[in-house]
């Protein structure tokens, strides 16, 4: 299985809402990505999971919450969203974080926030 | 940040067409390249993922080379077909993270 699963595929919330985008992947990965891709704009990397553990975490405003709750699994929690926020986000996984190992990406949710 | 450029933006090719795009990058504290091939409603895919200078991959019709003493890699694809239609995005990886270009997005057309 090389499949990294993303769940919503689309997502539409209002900026009062709380929702949560989830990433699965059962590669044995132990690394874990979010990232979040605007039109014509390059992925910019979110979020690192290693090990369960977020290293990095690239000044994401709190309105962005991740959870890692086990090896295979990688959620992004959502609240007070802005219409800004819009756009593709992209979960990855790669065996280990750093190292440069290839990353396996999920198809991505879209998320529209009015 | 790493300050990625991809070229063309777009590209629109007959099929049987050969083409290529690049993808600069600084060259300092250079670690790996990959590229990777995103179709439309799709997950983006690996295609290559190089180390070396002078390293040269190939993958049937698309091969790819690096030069990173001055920062550059060419994606190359020889007889494009459409299903070769899709977003290719460069990836250098340094600092422990991935700095994405925006792609070059080709359309091959039968």
């Amino acid at each position: 299985d090389t499949e990294v699963t993303q769940t919503p595929k689309h997502l539409v919330m209002g900026m009062t809402n709380k929702k949560s985008l989830k990433c699965e992947q059962h590669m044995g990965h132990r690394a874990m990505y979010w990232y979040k891709q605007k039109a014509k704009k390059p992925p910019e990397l979110m979020f690192v999971y290693s090990y369960e553990k977020l290293s990095i975490n690239e000044s994401v405003p709190s309105r962005f919450s991740p959870e890692c709750p086990n090896s295979s699994l990688l959620n992004l929690h959502l609240h007070a969203l802005q219409p800004e926020d819009s756009a593709l986000y992209l979960c990855a996984s790669s065996r280990l974080a750093g190292g440069g190992g290839e990353l396996f990406f999920g198809e991505g949710s879209r998320l529209t926030v009015l | 940040i790493l300050n990625v450029e991809q070229s063309p933006q777009s590209l629109h090719v007959q099929e049987g067409d050969s083409t290529n795009f690049t993808c600069s990058f600084p060259s300092s504290n250079f670690y790996a390249l990959h590229w990777y091939r995103w179709e439309t409603a799709k997950s983006p895919e690996a295609l290559f993922v190089m180390t070396l200078n002078g390293d040269e991959k190939k993958k049937g019709r698309i091969s790819a080379t690096l030069n990173t003493k001055e920062g550059y890699s060419y994606l190359y694809i020889k007889g494009s077909q459409p299903e070769d239609s899709a977003t290719y995005l460069c990836a250098p990886y340094n600092f422990n993270k991935f700095y994405f270009g925006s792609g070059t997005k080709l359309n091959v057309k039968p």
